[in-house]
């Protein structure tokens, strides 16, 4: 069974601080990795797609990418309230599937 | 900037009756896809759909559930006799053809089954 895990939460951060939000995945053969936002009652909204080792960076969010750990991080840096949701973290398996398989999300609160 | 619509926001219906989910993908994708999401649990996998024809379903997705492409837009969803577990938010998602494999999710259908 493949399968993504991520830490519930809640992640409480001060405003204008570092958030790191952390997904580990089952398939080591997995190729594509995605980091959506949710917010609550709404559809997961992409945020990211990284699908080589090291860092993608795109305005205030990275992603890190590390296959042979299995392991696919986010930061958010200077976070800031209206980033307070459920992030989700998503991978397509080994080619050959269409689908995501989804981790249960993060998630994060900002304070202010 | 194109986006996935789906019709109705909300759904209620009555135990045993049949619903049909609507949804138009991005104009120049190929792919289609249905997740369901029950309240406070993770997206999950229900079936894709490319070139007219089913090419990945989940074990959720049994004979109460069937996906159309009626014409060159839509993309449905069929619940057939709803149980009160199919209360859930159904999203659709496509993608392009070729190119990243990014999917791209619609507002979502909330169903209720009472």
């Amino acid at each position: 069974q493949k399968e993504v895990e991520q830490n519930s939460g809640p992640l409480s951060v001060p405003e204008g601080a570092i958030a790191s939000l952390n997904c580990t995945y089952s398939d080591r053969g997995s190729q594509s990795f995605f980091w959506y936002r949710q917010y609550s009652g709404k559809s997961p909204e992409l945020i990211m797609s990284i699908y080589s080792n090291g860092d993608k960076e795109d305005g205030r969010f990275t992603a890190q990418l590390n296959k042979a750990s299995q392991y696919v991080s986010l930061l958010i840096r200077d976070s800031q309230p209206s980033d307070s949701a459920t992030y989700l973290c998503a991978v397509k398996p080994t080619s050959g599937t269409y689908k995501y398989i989804f981790g249960t999300g993060t998630r994060l609160k900002v304070l202010a | 900037e194109p986006e996935v619509t789906q019709t109705p926001s909300h759904q209620v219906t009555q135990m045993g009756q049949e619903v049909i989910l609507r949804c138009v993908p991005i104009s120049n994708h190929l792919y289609f896809y249905w997740y369901r999401q029950i309240l406070g649990q993770k997206v999950e996998f229900l079936v894709s759909f490319y070139n007219n024809e089913i090419s990945e379903k989940s074990e959720i997705f049994d004979d109460q559930f069937s996906v159309e492409r009626p014409d060159g837009s839509n993309f449905t969803l069929k619940i057939r006799s709803t149980k009160l577990e199919d209360s859930a938010m159904y999203f659709c998602a496509s993608r392009e053809r070729g190119g990243p494999d990014t999917q791209y999710f619609g507002p979502g259908t909330r169903l209720t089954v009472l």
